[in-house]
């Protein structure tokens, strides 16, 4: 089975720009997560989908972050434009929909950002 | 609001001796837990975790967990660390509709 795919692995901007990152979950995963790891820090869920709908974006800096879960497959997550602070390893997740009191998430291996 | 602490950055162990992590969560009901390792470049890897019953959860790779509700503690151990353990470790919640927090985590460095 194939896991959770990211692009790009790496990415260099400056300031200001704009940057997209993609994620393609496990075939069959309904519920699909974007996390940003500051250097330092554990991972913080940015955005929830659940199938194409957002279960929780509450952390989501909406003024410059945005996601899109087209289709309710693939994802592409975007911020413009780009702060210093957000250099960081965005992580995308996804978890089936079996119900129960929790669906274990996997992860991809993330996309390093790096903001000059 | 539910959070996770780990109290120690890093950690260095040899190889061959024995290993604990610290974790304490704070959460209103029963909480579930996990541990999860990251290996340079790699994504989230899940070790082990506990939603139930027997306190004493056997995860992958030899690590164990177990859960103290009277301490607020889910610490990580393994007896004998080997060189490939290096990695940084992170204790989780769940925080609702699947919701993961996480602490900051703990980096594990092993000496030959």
């Amino acid at each position: 089975e194939a896991g959770v795919a990211q692009s790009p692995r790496y990415k260099i901007i400056e300031k200001r720009q704009s940057v997209a990152f993609w994620c393609n979950p496990i075939s069959g995963h309904a519920t699909l997560y974007w996390y940003q790891q500051i250097l330092g820090q554990g991972p913080k869920l940015l955005i929830q989908f659940q199938n194409n709908g957002v279960v929780d974006d509450s952390q989501l800096p909406k003024d410059r972050f945005s996601a899109e879960r087209l289709k309710g497959v693939d994802s592409t997550l975007k911020i413009q434009p780009a702060k210093l602070e957000d250099s960081a390893v965005y992580l995308c997740a996804s978890s089936p929909n079996r119900g129960g009191v929790y669906n274990e998430q996997f992860f991809g291996p993330g996309t390093r950002l790096t903001v000059l | 609001a539910q959070s996770v602490t780990q109290p120690d950055i890093h950690i260095t162990v040899s190889e061959g001796a024995s290993l604990e992590l610290r974790c304490n969560y704070s959460y209103g009901a029963t909480p579930y837990l996990f541990w999860y390792v990251q290996s340079p470049g790699q994504g989230l890897q899940l070790l082990l975790k506990y939603f139930s019953g027997d306190t004493l959860v056997q995860g992958i790779k030899g690590f164990e967990a177990e859960f103290k509700r009277s301490q607020s503690s889910f610490n990580l151990r393994k007896p004998s660390v080997h060189w490939s353990d290096a990695a940084e470790y992170f204790c989780a919640v769940t925080g609702g509709y699947n919701k993961l927090i996480f602490g900051a985590g703990t980096r594990l460095a092993v000496h030959p």
